[in-house]
């Protein structure tokens, strides 16, 4: 069974706290992403990685930066927690040239 | 980056009634993908649209891509309660294979 898997499902940090989301996936996917959902407005991408160390900006990536050392794990990190970044935050992967994105389960990231 | 408008945005129903949800861009799309996601969790795909005019039926749910390839919609036939879930489309990656998804239609089916 495919999986993606994100390290945590609710995490609550502080403010000023840097805080790591990590995503693993078991596909050997070239691509994977990260996306941010809010009510109204959607699954918005922060950050994309077509391979190892590799990486591009998305639609939001203030606030944010990502790590990709390994094939298989993507990692989200917010430098400086803010109240605004309270977010679902979901992990996904792709093989290269695909079109069907497998989801992680999301973190639901409070910060305080 | 393309548009991808849904509508309608929110969708609350009775039970046993059917339903159209769509998907409309102004690009032309090699694939369109729909995925339903359900409260606290990921999405999981639904169907992939890929021919212009192709329909596909997944029991109740009836998928259409448009001729030119720019717009889909999807049919619910006697909505059930497990229907209920926030529908989205994302058209492929393109080049660089990055997936934007639309802001979803989020349908409710009341018992």
């Amino acid at each position: 069974d495919v999986k993606v898997t994100q390290s945590s499902r609710y995490l609550v940090k502080r403010t000023g706290e840097k805080v790591f989301l990590e995503c693993v996936q078991d596909m050997d996917h070239e691509n994977m992403f990260w996306y941010r959902q809010d009510p109204g407005l959607g699954l918005r991408l922060i950050y994309f990685s077509y391979d190892v160390k590799m990486k591009e900006k998305g639609d939001i990536p203030e606030g944010y930066s990502v790590s990709r050392e390994k094939k298989e794990r993507f990692s989200l990190i917010l430098e400086s927690a803010s109240t605004n970044q309270t977010s679902m935050y979901l992990c996904a992967s792709t093989p290269a040239g695909g079109t069907e994105a497998f989801f992680g389960q999301g973190t639901r990231l409070t910060v305080v | 980056t393309q548009l991808l408008e849904q509508s309608p945005q929110f969708l609350s129903i009775q039970e046993g009634e059917n339903l159209t949800v769509y998907c409309n861009s102004s690009s032309v799309f090699s694939s369109l993908q729909w995925y339903r996601q359900e409260p606290g969790e990921g999405p999981v795909l639904l169907v992939t649209v890929v021919t212009g005019g192709e329909v596909k039926k997944l029991k109740r749910l009836t998928f259409q891509f448009g001729d030119a390839r720019k717009d889909s919609s999807l049919h619910i036939t006697a909505a059930q309660p497990g229907d209920t879930g926030l529908y989205l489309c994302a058209p492929d990656g393109g080049r660089d294979d990055k997936i934007i998804f639309g802001k979803g239609t989020r349908l409710h089916i009341l018992p």
